[in-house]
């Protein structure tokens, strides 16, 4: 089944604790991001992947980073959360970038405490 | 800077009313269009995809219109059920500030009344 698959589903952590958001996708995309969603403000891009080692910032990059060693990973550090870090992340991949269908994560529910 | 808004953010009907939700975007500079469906503290399930060059997009009682020159779309879902009670959120792929990305309007929350 084609799906992207993120890990933990929930978090609950402490201010200061390096943690990190596991994306993984089976479809052989190229395309990956990160967004994260939040009350009134709307879903956001944190940081986007056109190809493997080919990373870039979106909208509210600081305090997060990214890597992508792999085509199917895409995983999201935070180095030292803060509690405004508390969000509900979701992970997207698509075959490229433009006009293809992005597919999302059924999210990670995240609270820095 | 693209812009999306959803109107109303809040919908109730009764069972079986054929329904309307609109989109509009500030930038026609977009690859496509594309409708979500969120369940509370769930994850976005695609509904339907418009590329910039077409009109719309149809799937079992759910049809999507793109009009990219004046910045509008809608969502129109036939003879709702009590299962269509969600958040729908509209979203336009485009590359803003020199990022790739999807930019989403704040979604509108439908329920569905038996």
């Amino acid at each position: 089944e084609a799906q992207v698959t993120q890990n933990p589903r929930y978090l609950i952590t402490v201010t200061g604790k390096k943690l990190t958001v596991t994306c993984s996708q089976n479809m052989n995309h190229e395309y990956m991001s990160w967004y994260r969603q939040d009350p009134g403000l709307g879903l956001r891009q944190i940081y986007y992947s056109m190809n493997v080692e080919v990373t870039d910032k979106g909208d509210v990059p600081e305090g997060y980073k990214v890597s992508r060693k792999e085509k199917r990973n895409f995983p999201l550090i935070l180095e030292s959360p803060s509690p405004n870090q508390t969000s509900l992340y979701f992970c997207a991949s698509s075959l490229t970038s433009g006009a293809t269908i992005q597919y999302f994560g059924a999210g990670t529910r995240l609270s820095v405490l | 800077k693209q812009e999306v808004t959803q109107i109303p953010a809040a919908l109730s009907v009764p069972e079986g009313e054929n329904l309307v939700l609109n989109c509009s975007f500030t930038d026609s500079a977009i690859y496509n269009l594309q409708w979500f469906r969120q369940d509370p503290g769930k994850g976005l399930t695609s509904l339907l995809l418009i590329q910039s060059s077409q009109r719309e997009q149809t799937s079992g009682r759910l049809n999507a219109s793109l009009d990219k020159s004046s910045g509008r779309s809608t969502l129109y879902i036939a003879a709702s059920q009590p299962g269509d009670s969600a958040t729908y959120l509209c979203a336009v792929r485009t590359t803003q500030g020199g990022s790739e990305k999807l930019v989403f309007g704040k979604g509108t929350k439908l329920t569905v009344n038996p």
